[in-house]
């Protein structure tokens, strides 16, 4: 089945500076890839996605990129700001269930 | 649109004890989740739906039963509570397996 990892458990950066997540899966059948954003004591939140057919995608300040051949994406966050603090989760299906990686508790210091 | 919703927020069983957790759903999706979340563990899915009258075992599905009589709702019972099913439940729903989830506000469950 699925497996996917995610880097860094835990990310610290300065408020305008920039944020990257990494994640790698194994089952190279998947072919969606959807980032979620879990504030504290909330539901996770869709904030992007890609397809397997896509190599980058950009929502103003987050990107997503996808490499299929080395199976790893990334979420790219410019410009954090202190509302970016939250835990980040990357996933990786489509033709199966998601499996979600263990996720990212980014902290954005003013 | 209420989105997704569940039944209880909070809940503290007994060792022993059975409950059953309710999800529902008015997006008309075809697709229902539940997730357990424990910290630094992620979201790991218990059991899932592709519709109605169906269900499937997740990564996790040892002492959970679930049931979707309605294509709304989304069921999930434990016979017997444990301590180690101690946890947040999140339900979640989708149009197919490639398109966003969208998640309701999760159960928080203790099993002492």
């Amino acid at each position: 089945g699925e497996n996917v990892e995610q880097h860094p458990s835990t990310l610290s950066v300065q408020e305008g500076d920039s944020a990257v997540i990494k994640c790698t899966y194994s089952d190279s059948a998947s072919n969606y890839f959807p980032w979620y954003k879990q504030e504290l004591g909330k539901r996770p939140q869709l904030i992007i996605d890609i397809r397997s057919n896509v190599g980058e995608k950009k929502d103003q300040r987050i990107a997503v990129t996808l490499n299929k051949t080395a199976k790893h994406f990334s979420l790219h966050i410019t410009e954090t700001q202190p509302e970016d603090s939250a835990v980040y989760f990357c996933a990786a299906g489509g033709n199966t269930p998601l499996v979600f990686g263990k996720g990212t508790r980014l902290s954005v210091i003013a | 649109n209420a989105g997704v919703t569940q039944t209880p927020k909070f809940r503290v069983l007994k060792t022993g004890q059975s409950m059953t957790l309710l999800c529902a759903q008015d997006m008309n999706h075809e697709y229902m989740y539940w997730y357990r979340q424990d910290p630094g563990m992620g979201l790991r899915l218990i059991h899932y739906s592709v519709g109605e009258g169906t269900t499937a075992k997740g990564e996790v599905p040892d002492g959970y039963n679930v049931s979707r009589l309605k294509k709304q709702n989304f069921l999930l019972g434990l016979e017997s509570a444990a301590p180690s099913q101690t946890s947040v439940y999140f339900c979640a729903s989708s149009w197919l397996q490639s398109y966003e989830q969208y998640f309701g506000p999760g159960t928080r469950l203790t099993v002492t």
